[in-house]
């Protein structure tokens, strides 16, 4: 099947620095990714969609600036928060369709626990 | 615009008893829908999902759900949970003009009593 990895799956900084985190697709190609959000106990919120060869497509509310999505390849696709504070520590999980496309199924990566004290 | 409601927040089931799930979801016409289970700190997993066809889907782990259009409910199932089972479950629904952006339910903590 279809396998998704995240990187790093923890991740501790300061305030004010910033933070990668990488989402590969192993075993196939992936043109979309989706990027999505997860505070402690709840649900999963779509953050950004991320195109291979052209920009992000950001939901209403989340700062481009702050969550920079770049999707190098079409295995690759990479989210950079930038001037991290403490709010933004979460779990971010990264997604992807498998080989068959506009049926809704998606691929999840293991997520990434970012922590900025 | 689709939305999916999770009406149980939590639910503890004894190991050996029956699951039942809620899922309901709004949506103009025929949506896919999904379950999927994450276990603490992880990812999240695809039990089964619904696309077209036969309304009663098996999927992995023993699990199963039917889907109701006239109820608008996507429940999931199991007739005897395991410890294992314990988890967060989220029930998704997908539009099909939105090729594969989903939209998640609020999820149900499952809780197993010894």
């Amino acid at each position: 099947g279809a396998v998704v990895s995240q990187h790093p799956s923890r991740v501790i900084c300061k305030s004010g620095t910033s933070v990668k985190i990488e989402c590969r697709s192993l075993d196939f190609q992936a043109t979309t990714m989706f990027w999505y959000r997860q505070f402690p106990k709840q649900s999963l919120m779509l953050m950004a969609t991320s195109n291979e060869g052209s920009k992000a497509t950001y939901e209403q509310g989340v700062e481009k600036d702050k969550f920079l999505i770049n999707h190098a390849s079409l295995t690759l696709s990479t989210l950079t928060v930038t001037s991290a504070h403490p709010e933004d520590s979460s779990f971010y999980i990264c997604s992807a369709p498998g080989t068959a496309p506009n049926t809704g199924e998606l691929f999840f990566g293991e997520g990434s626990r970012l922590t900025v004290l | 615009a689709q939305s999916v409601t999770q009406p149980d927040i939590h639910i503890t089931v004894s190991e050996g008893a029956s699951l039942e799930l809620r899922c309901n979801y709004s949506y103009g016409a025929t949506p896919y829908l999904f379950w999927y289970v994450q276990s603490p700190g992880q990812g999240l997993q695809l039990l089964l999902k619904y696309f077209s066809g036969d309304t009663l889907v098996q999927g992995i782990k023993g699990f199963e759900a039917e889907f109701k259009r006239s109820q608008s409910s996507f429940n999931l199932r199991k007739p005897s949970v395991h410890w294992s089972d314990a988890a967060e479950y989220f029930c998704a629904v997908g539009a099909r003009w939105a090729g594969n952006m989903l939209t998640f339910g609020g999820g149900t903590r499952l809780m197993v009593k010894p």
